[in-house]
C-alpha cells in the first residue's frame, strides 16, 4: 500500500513570491489534514478535510494561506505571498476517519529567502 | 487547551541500553499516539494506545488515561532509534496535539 505522497520534497523562494505544496493521501482516507512543523517543534495543524469539506481551519492564516480538496482525494496548500516566517516543514497526513491512526507523508521542506 | 508534555527533552544511549520516555497530558483525551521521527524528518507511527499496554518488537507503550500518562518503552536500544519521539493526543474536537518531543540519540 502506497503512503501519503507529497511534492516537492524541497522548495527555495524569495520572499514575496507565491508556492503550491501537493498532496495524495492513502486510497480510501477520507480526512487529511496539513500540518506545520518548525525546527524542533512538534507539527501544528493548519487545517482539516472530511473529504471535500474543510472541517476545521481554525489555526490557517487566512489572508496568505489557502488550501483546496476539490474532489475529496488529493489537496493542494498555497501561501501567497509568502514571508521569512513561513519557512518551515509542511507536513499532509490522512486517516479513514476520525479519530483514526494518522499517517503522515515526508513533508515539504520550505526555504523563504 | 490540552497540553501535552514530553520528558525528558533530550536522552544520550548507548547503544544496547533501556530507556523510558514520558508524556503527560492535562485533560481527558480520545486517543493517543506515539510517533518516531527519523533523522529525514518522515514521522512513523509507532503506537496507537488511547489505553492499556501494547508491544511491537522492541518497543512497548503503556496509556493509563486514568491518570493522564503514557510511556514509551526502548529496550536494547540500536543507533536506528535515533531521531524525535512524538506523544500526540486527540482532544475533544478530533485536533491532534503533538508535545514537543524528547530526542534521542544512540551511540554506536
Amino acid at each position: 500500500e502506497a503512503g501519503v505522497v507529497q511534492s516537492p520534497r524541497y522548495k527555495i523562494i524569495e520572499k514575496k513570491q507565491p508556492v503550491a505544496f501537493w498532496c495524495n493521501p492513502i486510497s480510501g482516507h477520507n480526512t487529511l489534514y496539513w500540518y506545520l512543523q518548525n525546527l524542533g517543534q512538534g507539527p501544528e495543524l493548519l487545517i482539516r478535510y472530511e473529504n471535500e469539506e474543510a472541517v476545521d481551519d481554525s489555526q490557517l492564516p487566512k489572508d496568505r494561506f489557502s488550501a483546496e480538496r476539490l474532489k475529496g482525494v488529493d489537496s493542494t496548500l498555497k501561501i501567497q505571498p509568502a514571508e521569512l516566517g513561513d519557512s518551515a516543514v509542511y507536513l499532509c497526513a490522512s486517516s479513514f476517519s476520525e479519530p483514526d491512526t494518522q499517517y503522515f507523508g515526508p513533508g515539504t521542506r520550505l526555504t523563504v529567502l | 487547551g490540552i497540553q501535552v508534555e514530553q520528558s525528558p527533552p533530550d536522552l544520550i544511549l548507548q547503544e544496547g541500553a533501556n530507556s523510558t520516555l514520558r508524556c503527560n497530558f492535562s485533560d481527558s483525551v480520545n486517543n493517543l499516539q506515539w510517533f518516531h521521527q527519523n533523522p529525514w524528518g518522515q514521522l512513523i507511527n509507532l503506537f496507537y494506545i488511547p489505553s492499556g499496554t501494547k508491544q511491537n518488537g522492541r518497543l512497548s507503550a503503556t496509556t493509563v488515561a486514568t491518570e493522564r500518562y503514557s510511556l514509551l518503552y526502548i529496550s536494547s536500544s540500536q543507533t536506528t532509534d535515533s531521531g524525535v519521539y512524538f506523544c500526540a493526543v486527540t482532544d475533544s474536537s478530533y485536533k491532534l496535539i503533538f508535545g514537543s518531543g524528547t530526542r534521542l540519540l544512540v551511540r554506536p
